[in-house]
């Protein structure tokens, strides 16, 4: 069964950076063809994906968000870590991390149940 | 970078009707379109990948079609679970998610 679980903080000032976590199980990022990646969503608003990391560590950002994030694995515990530095009060919203299964890009066939996060000061 | 468009933005349903909603891709995507199906608090589901192939355990009367830069979803007859909001996203070139459609009574 493939589970996927983000977790990191609820509130975050402005300028900090912004640390989340993608704890998943039921298959293994090192896997061929494997993928995890982040997409995010503000309130009320549409879909928007942020960062992907592939089995063998290619990682891939939204062209306009790539000097702030950065994404990372630890295979040995089933993680994959989402940074965003400088938040502002527009990164505020639901932060989703989503598997891939056949290569990269590919569409995202599990979803965990995402985390809100509120820039404020 | 792969702008997408859906249509319409908001669609008035009610239980029995068939609903179509389109996406069209600033530039062909060929096939690579899934369309996914979100409701308030929840997750986005994966419905329909490869623009056309049904994910396994999604219900027959969701189908998808359309290939190049124009795309379908159509829900044969809509039932009390199916109002949420739809997005499509493109994976052909990276990945970009259409706006959305609301589905409401």
């Amino acid at each position: 069964q493939v589970t996927l679980r983000e977790s990191g903080p609820a509130l975050v000032k402005p300028t900090q950076t912004l640390t989340l976590t993608c704890t998943f199980s039921g298959f293994s990022l090192s896997a061929t063809g494997m993928s995890v990646g982040w997409v995010r969503q503000p309130p009320g608003k549409a879909l928007e994906w942020l960062a992907v990391v592939d089995w063998d560590d290619y990682k891939t950002y939204n062209t306009s968000l790539r000097t702030r994030l950065t994404v990372s694995q630890d295979p040995s515990k089933n993680q994959v870590v989402l940074t965003v530095t400088r938040v502002d009060p527009a990164d505020t919203g639901t932060y989703f991390c989503a598997r891939m299964s056949g290569g990269n890009p590919w569409y995202f066939d599990y979803w965990g149940q995402g985390t809100l996060v509120t820039v404020s000061s | 970078d792969i702008q997408m468009t859906q249509s319409p933005s908001t669609l008035s349903a009610s239980v029995g009707d068939r609903v179509t909603i389109t996406c069209r891709a600033s530039q062909s995507v060929h096939g690579w379109l899934a369309w996914y199906q979100q409701k308030p608090g929840k997750a986005p589901k994966l419905l329909i990948y490869k623009a056309s192939s049904l994910e396994n355990g999604v219900p027959s009367r969701f189908s998808g079609s359309g290939s190049g830069t124009e795309f379908t979803l159509t829900i044969s007859s809509l039932q009390p679970d199916d109002f949420a909001t739809y997005y499509c996203q493109q994976y052909h070139s990276f990945f970009t998610f259409g706006p959305g459609t609301k589905v409401d009574i």
